[in-house]
């Protein structure tokens, strides 16, 4: 049971390039959330999807891109990366709709812009 | 403004030792609490989830209490291991919010257990 897997687990890439960050999950959850971690801040929530072909955004969604044409992947797209976009990247995932939800997570994408 | 606030941002103590973190929060409407642990390197992983009409509740040597009155939480862990050394995370959920992703996190506590 491979859960929750993200890739690649590190990425250095340059500024003004476009990468793309793959999330992947196991579980048939309905809803995925990717985030972003940073020293000094709590995670943020980045964008969101309640189903496939169903995302909206969250907290800091500037310069990010996600879609979801499959219920088990949520792929998140820097379109021109910028060094304020270096961060720990999780990607998390929930079974049901309703605030007692359990969000499990993934085991994080550090990204390197230079 | 919806706010968690976590003490200490870090701690050291002895193997075998116990010890409590803090964490206070301005959240409402008020849905639920959760404790992580987030290990170096991994992503958290849920120790426990709380509602408002919990005032405690334990996961092996991990005890959360909650004080809704005073939007304050602790987590107690009791004869620490080295295997405790991680990132420990309050987390507050907005009441009435669907899973929209309201979640409010606090920045963590450090904890580093020496033998």
């Amino acid at each position: 049971d491979a859960g929750i897997t993200q890739s690649p687990r590190y990425k250095i890439t340059e500024t003004g390039r476009q990468v793309t960050l793959m999330c992947h999950q196991t579980w048939s959850h309905s809803y995925m959330f990717w985030y972003r971690q940073d020293l000094g801040h709590g995670l943020r929530l980045i964008y969101y999807s309640a189903a496939a072909d169903i995302t909206d955004k969250g907290e800091v969604p500037d310069g990010y891109v996600v879609s979801r044409s499959k219920t088990e992947n949520f792929p998140l797209t820097l379109e021109s990366a910028t060094r304020s976009q270096t961060s720990v990247y999780f990607c998390a995932s929930s079974r049901t709709s309703g605030t007692s939800y359990e969000q499990y997570f993934g085991p994080g994408t550090r990204l390197t812009v230079t | 403004k919806n706010q968690v606030e976590q003490s200490p941002q870090s701690l050291i103590i002895l193997e075998g030792k116990n010890c409590t973190l803090q964490c206070n929060y301005t959240v409402s409407p008020f849905s639920n609490l959760r404790w992580y642990k987030q290990d170096t390197g991994r992503g958290p992983v849920s120790l426990t989830i709380m509602t408002f009409s919990e005032n405690t509740k334990s996961n092996g040597r991990y005890t959360a209490t909650l004080d809704a009155d005073t939007k304050q939480s602790s987590l107690h862990i009791t004869a620490s291991q080295l295997s405790d050394s991680a990132s420990y995370i309050c987390v507050v959920s907005v009441r009435g919010s669907s899973n929209t992703g309201k979640l409010i996190f606090g920045q963590g506590t450090t904890l580093q257990v020496k033998p």
